[in-house]
């Protein structure tokens, strides 16, 4: 039972490219969330979806930040245009649907900008 | 907002030392609280839950009791092993937009030695 993964692992990006991070959930979940871990600090919520669905998108930054999960596929968060500041490991967790369900993560994608 | 603290590390401990990671919340409602382990290079692994005040959540020889009334979720083991080594966050779920939207602490590293 293969868990959430995450590809990357490592993505290396010039200042105004962009990145696509990708993340396939565990067989079974239909809930998505993503968070981003900047050196030295916690993880902090970035977006929560369902398929089709953006449910609570409260911590994406508003500008160049997007994420998406269809109904077919993975889910993406794409980053325009990057920054040396968006330079993180980007998590992926999922669960199946119920408020009390427990996350599980992905081991992340480590994204440098240069 | 919701918040949680936890103490600075890194905390060093040698072989068989007992551990406490102290670990307070602020929240609005009821939240469920988690203790999640993160070893080198990959994604977090939840290690216990409490999901009511003085459940007490417990896994491989950690505890934590949800105490409603100090906010507090402290992480204790009696006896570490080098193999514990790791960096351990705290967090409590967010349940008021759906979903399980976790709010993590900054972490406390882990260091244990022969």
């Amino acid at each position: 039972n293969a868990g959430v993964m995450q590809n990357p692992r490592h993505l290396v990006r010039r200042r105004g490219q962009e990145a696509r991070l990708r993340c396939s959930p565990m067989k079974g979940h239909s809930h998505v969330y993503w968070y981003r871990q900047l050196p030295e600090e916690g993880l902090k919520f970035m977006v929560y979806l369902q398929k089709e669905n953006i449910i609570d998108e409260s911590g994406m930054p508003k500008e160049r930040f997007s994420a998406e999960f269809p109904k077919e596929g993975p889910s993406i968060l794409r980053i325009q245009q990057v920054v040396r500041g968006d330079s993180a490991a980007y998590f992926c967790a999922s669960s199946p649907p119920g408020d009390n369900s427990p996350l599980h993560f992905g081991n992340g994608t480590r994204l440098t900008v240069t | 907002g919701d918040s949680v603290t936890q103490m600075e590390g890194p905390v060093t401990l040698s072989e068989e030392a007992f551990l406490t990671i102290n670990c307070t919340y602020t929240a609005t409602g009821y939240p469920s609280l988690f203790w999640y382990v993160q070893y080198p290079g990959e994604g977090l692994q939840l290690l216990l839950k409490a999901t009511k005040a003085d459940d007490k959540g417990s896994n491989k020889g950690f505890e934590a009791t949800y105490r409603k009334e100090t906010t507090s979720f402290h992480l204790e083991k009696g006896s570490v092993q080098v193999s514990d080594s790791a960096v351990y966050f705290c967090a409590l779920s967010d349940m008021a937009g759906g979903g399980n939207k976790l709010t993590f602490g900054t972490g406390t590293q882990l260091k244990v030695e022969l």
